[in-house]
C-alpha cells in the first residue's frame, strides 16, 4: 500500500493567502522531513521533524507520529514559495537510523500574484 | 552552509557509453545518497553510503554502480547507459541518519 502520502496533489493560491499540505504516513517513523523543490529544481530542507512543531519565519511544520500525520502550514504566501513540496520519511520499524527516506509524490503549489 | 555539488547540470550521452556522475559535499558527512526523480514515479533511491568504500543498494539499483574512495566525493556510474536511464539525478548527504538531508542541485542525463 502507499507508504507517504501527500495531500492534495495540487494547490493554487493567491499571493497573501494561507495554506496547509499534509503528510500521512503508514507505519512509526523516526524520520521525517519537509523539502521544497523550486521551479529550477532544487530541493531545499525545511524542516527535520519526527515529532512535534517548529517554526522557520512564514513556514511552520507540526508532525503527530502518534497518528502518523505531519502538517506543513505556508502563511502570507509569496509567489517565491511556488514549487512542489516533499515529505520524506525512514519508517522506524527494521531501521538502522540510515537516513535513507522515503519521498512522497509532492503537493505543487502556484502562488500568483 | 552546506554544500553538495555535482558535477555538471545537463549531460548528454550515447547509449552503450559509460557514464560517471561526480558529487562533492564539504561538510564532512557520513552519509551520501543518489536518487533520481523521474516524472510520476516521485524520487527513488539508487544508492546510499555511509562511510568511505561502504555502500548500500536502495530501490532501484540495477544497472547502476557506485563509488565512494573519498568521505567527501560519491560518484554514481553507468556501466551501460541506456535509455531508460534518462532521468534528473540528485545526490544528497547528511551528517548522520537522523540529521537534515542536503541536495545537490541535480544533473539532468539524456540518453540517446
Amino acid at each position: 500500500g502507499i507508504q507517504v502520502e501527500q495531500s492534495p496533489p495540487d494547490l493554487i493560491l493567491q499571493e497573501g493567502a494561507n495554506s496547509t499540505l499534509r503528510c500521512n504516513f503508514s507505519d512509526s517513523v523516526n524520520n521525517l522531513q519537509w523539502f521544497h523543490q523550486n521551479p529550477w529544481g532544487q530541493l531545499i530542507n525545511l524542516f527535520y521533524i519526527p515529532s512535534g512543531t517548529k517554526q522557520n519565519g512564514r513556514l511552520s511544520a507540526t508532525t503527530v507520529a502518534t497518528e502518523r500525520y505531519s502538517l506543513l502550514y505556508i502563511s502570507s504566501s509569496q509567489t517565491t514559495d511556488s514549487g512542489v513540496y516533499f515529505c520524506a520519511v525512514e519508517f522506524a520499524r527494521g531501521s538502522s537510523n540510515t537516513g535513507k527516506l522515503i519521498f512522497g509524490q509532492g503537493t505543487t503549489l502556484q502562488v500568483k500574484p | 552552509d552546506v554544500k553538495v555539488t555535482q558535477s555538471s547540470r545537463y549531460l548528454v550521452k550515447r547509449t552503450g557509453e559509460k557514464v560517471f556522475l561526480e558529487c562533492v559535499q564539504d561538510m564532512d558527512h557520513e552519509n551520501m545518497f543518489w536518487y533520481r526523480q523521474d516524472p510520476g514515479l516521485g524520487l527513488r533511491l539508487i544508492y546510499f553510503s555511509y562511510d568511505v568504500k561502504m555502500k548500500e543498494k536502495g530501490d532501484i539499483p540495477e544497472g547502476y554502480s557506485v563509488s565512494r574512495e573519498k568521505k567527501e566525493r560519491f560518484s554514481l556510474i553507468l556501466e551501460s547507459a541506456s535509455t531508460n536511464q534518462t532521468s534528473m539525478y540528485l545526490c544528497a548527504s547528511s551528517w548522520r541518519g537522523y540529521e537534515k538531508l542536503f541536495f545537490g542541485s541535480g544533473t539532468q542525463l539524456s540518453v540517446l
